[in-house]
């Protein structure tokens, strides 16, 4: 079956770095999405890789590893604001994207 | 822009009911879908539309229909609503011919079956 992985929760500090991990097993790999969602709205894009590598996009990085069927998410210099959950989603061998549960981050002054 | 626009925001319906869920968007993407997104699961898709005119099943189709008349809109109906449907419903756009393919969601429909 196709898996996504990813930690329920986590808590960061603000001003502090938090990496949120993604694992995937998957039929075959198109792609791998990264969305915010703020608690009561709709998911909004954060980035897309589908080569192997750190992407990087202000205070947001995502970064892939094809082989390990990994990634991660990289916030810097946290604001009380990027409070949201996290959402990984792989697109697969038939373009259907498989979607991770979300990781709920809170962030504490 | 407005994007994506659901309606209603939210609902209560009794079971054994009807109910048509709204969606529209007005950035002309060929590619729409619906997804249900219920506390501790993925987003999980019910069916989708490439083009319009066209249609197809996601994971949960159950209980769900879509239709597709044109390019702007997209309802799904509940035939006859069971307490299980109670979810927040997510209607999601997607140029596929370009960029990334990226969705973009409409603010959902919280829909209550009692």
């Amino acid at each position: 079956g196709q898996n996504i992985d990813q930690p329920t929760e986590m808590t960061a500090t603000e001003g502090a770095i938090v990496q949120i991990n993604c694992t995937y097993q998957t039929s075959g790999f198109n792609g791998l999405f990264w969305y915010q969602q703020h608690a009561g709205e709709a998911p909004t894009f954060l980035s897309y890789n589908v080569l192997d590598g750190l992407e990087e996009k202000g205070r947001f990085s995502s970064f892939l590893s094809r082989s390990k069927g990994y990634s991660y998410l990289l916030l810097k210099e946290l604001q009380m604001k990027d409070s949201a959950s996290y959402l990984c989603a792989v697109l697969d061998s038939n373009y259907q994207l498989i979607w991770g549960a979300g990781t709920k981050l809170i962030i504490k002054p | 822009t407005a994007g994506i626009t659901q309606a209603p925001t939210s609902q209560i319906l009794a079971a054994g009911r009807s109910m048509t869920l709204r969606c529209t968007q007005d950035m002309r993407h060929n590619a729409m879908y619906w997804y249900r997104q219920d506390l501790g699961l993925g987003l999980r898709l019910i069916h989708y539309s490439n083009t319009a005119g066209t249609t197809g099943k996601g994971e949960v189709p159950d209980g769900y229909s879509v239709s597709r008349a044109n390019t702007d809109d997209f309802p799904l109906t509940l035939a006859s609503a069971v307490p299980s449907q109670t979810s927040v419903y997510f209607c999601a756009s997607s140029d596929t011919g370009a960029g990334t393919g990226e969705l973009f969601f409409g603010e959902g429909s919280r829909l209550t079956v009692l």
